[in-house]
């Protein structure tokens, strides 16, 4: 089966500009994430959709980003304004998550993922 | 919600010895528990995951974890280092409700010949 896509794989913008990723998850997969991967640490969760609804996006900084998953499959993630401290690779993510009652494989496949720089 | 610890942000082996990566996860239930690998330039591959049953788990390339609630820990290991283990590796935990995944920092591994 084919993996998560994610374009472009790199992205050089100056600050205050703004940029947009997009990501098309794993056919059939229910759950989204979007990771923020700064270098030296690990990936951050910044939202998680469930279809196209959102379960979580508690570390996501509103003011600056946003992201959709419209009708449920693929997502963009946006910034603007950019800023020097968004530079980082951004990671998307899906699983099966198969919702509540069930268990859920909540395996997480990876795409490649954003090389963000921001100067 | 949980959190994962992961402590050593490097670990050094040489080639033959045993690799030990610790994480420790906060958590009031226990929650599925997982070990990536980042290797350099590429996408995070799972190593191996615990959701329920045996507590011991074997994953690829010769690795395996043991799930111990009594310490909070799900460390990894793997009884005979090889130099194409060098890479971060990475902790991960997701609440059994609501299928969020949480990482740790990372523990960078470097296999000496």
């Amino acid at each position: 089966e084919a993996g998560v896509a994610q374009s472009p794989r790199y992205k050089i913008i100056e600050k205050r500009q703004s940029v947009a990723f997009w990501c098309n998850p794993i056919s059939g997969h229910a759950t989204l994430y979007w990771y923020q991967q700064i270098l030296g640490q690990g990936p951050k969760l910044l939202i998680q959709f469930q279809n196209n609804g959102v379960v979580d996006d508690s570390q996501l900084p509103k003011d600056r980003f946003s992201a959709e998953r419209l009708k449920g499959v693929d997502s963009t993630l946006k910034i603007q304004p950019a800023k020097l401290e968004d530079s980082a690779v951004y990671l998307c993510a899906s699983s099966r998550g198969l919702g509540t009652g069930r268990v859920m494989n909540t395996e997480a496949f990876f795409g490649q993922g954003t090389r963000l720089t921001v100067v | 919600a949980q959190s994962v610890t992961q402590l050593g942000s490097h670990v050094s082996v040489s080639e033959g010895a045993l690799v030990l990566l610790r994480c420790n996860y906060s958590s009031s239930v226990p929650p599925y528990l997982f070990w990536y690998v980042q290797y350099p330039n590429q996408g995070l591959q799972l190593l191996l995951k615990y959701t329920t049953g045996a507590t011991l788990v074997k994953g690829i390339n010769g690795f395996e974890a043991e799930f111990k609630k009594s310490e909070t820990s799900f460390h990894l290991t793997k009884p005979s280092a090889h130099m194409s283990d060098a890479a971060e590796y990475f902790c991960a935990v997701s609440d059994r409700g609501n299928n969020d995944m949480r990482f740790g920092a990372g523990t960078r591994l470097t296999v000496k010949p």
